[in-house]
């Protein structure tokens, strides 16, 4: 199946740094998911982006829906030791009269106190 | 908050066994979904089903089938399990013409010996 690419794919930063990582594709998509993954459970959703352009904040987290829909980026500012996990992304597109989720391939995350 | 359950967290399996994963939900979502998650190779979509008695074939079906014979219910089954299906398996929802969101459950860990 398709994946997106997602960078970096693993990253250590110190705590109260700002972090920012992004997904790319060749397909455009309407609607573009990022999540959250801690060890051994599941991906919990952090933000939901639906128009090109668009900026959601969640928190300490934003997200943009880049303009070509087909990229976008995730944002976490002044990072605690909580932020640990993996982040993936996730992009909706409508194919063959159906939808699909395309999902990254994570970027791991550790803060280092 | 939606909740989407998975029986178990975690399975240990005989090759050769027939395992059955359980996936619940509360919100009354017609779409479910089965996928898997493997180190460097992201969510990989098994099955998924639109409605009740639905189901479509995703990306890996192969070795695996699913029942929704209930709209909260979405099973897994393994026909015979191989070591090769060792792997975490998620669950998700969401509701159809909705915000297009994907609710994941906690994810299931199933070690095949």
């Amino acid at each position: 199946g398709q994946q997106l690419n997602q960078s970096p794919q693993s990253m250590f930063i110190q705590e109260g740094e700002d972090v920012s990582m992004n997904c790319t594709s060749s397909s455009i998509f309407n609607t573009w998911l990022w999540y959250k993954q801690d060890p051994g459970e599941g991906p919990v959703l952090l933000i939901a982006l639906y128009k090109a352009g668009e900026l959601t904040s969640n928190g300490r987290l934003t997200a943009q829906f880049g303009i070509t829909r087909k990229d976008s980026f995730l944002n976490i500012s002044a990072s605690i030791p909580s932020d640990v996990g993996i982040y993936f992304c996730a992009g909706q597109l409508r194919t063959s009269g159906t939808y699909k989720y395309i999902f990254g391939t994570g970027t791991r995350l550790k803060v280092l106190a | 908050d939606v909740k989407v359950t998975q029986s178990s967290r975690y399975l240990v399996k005989r090759t050769g066994e027939k395992v059955f994963l359980e996936c619940v939900q509360d919100m009354d979502h017609e779409n479910m979904f089965w996928y898997r998650q493997d180190p460097g190779l992201g969510l990989r979509l098994i099955y998924f089903s639109y409605d009740v008695k639905m189901k479509e074939k995703g990306d890996i079906p192969e070795g695996y089938s699913v029942s929704r014979e209930k709209k909260e219910r979405f099973s897994l089954i393994l026909e015979s399990a191989s070591t090769n299906q060792t792997s975490m398996y998620l669950c998700a929802s969401r509701v159809l013409g909705g915000d297009e969101k994907l609710f994941f459950g906690s994810g299931t860990q199933l070690s095949v010996l």
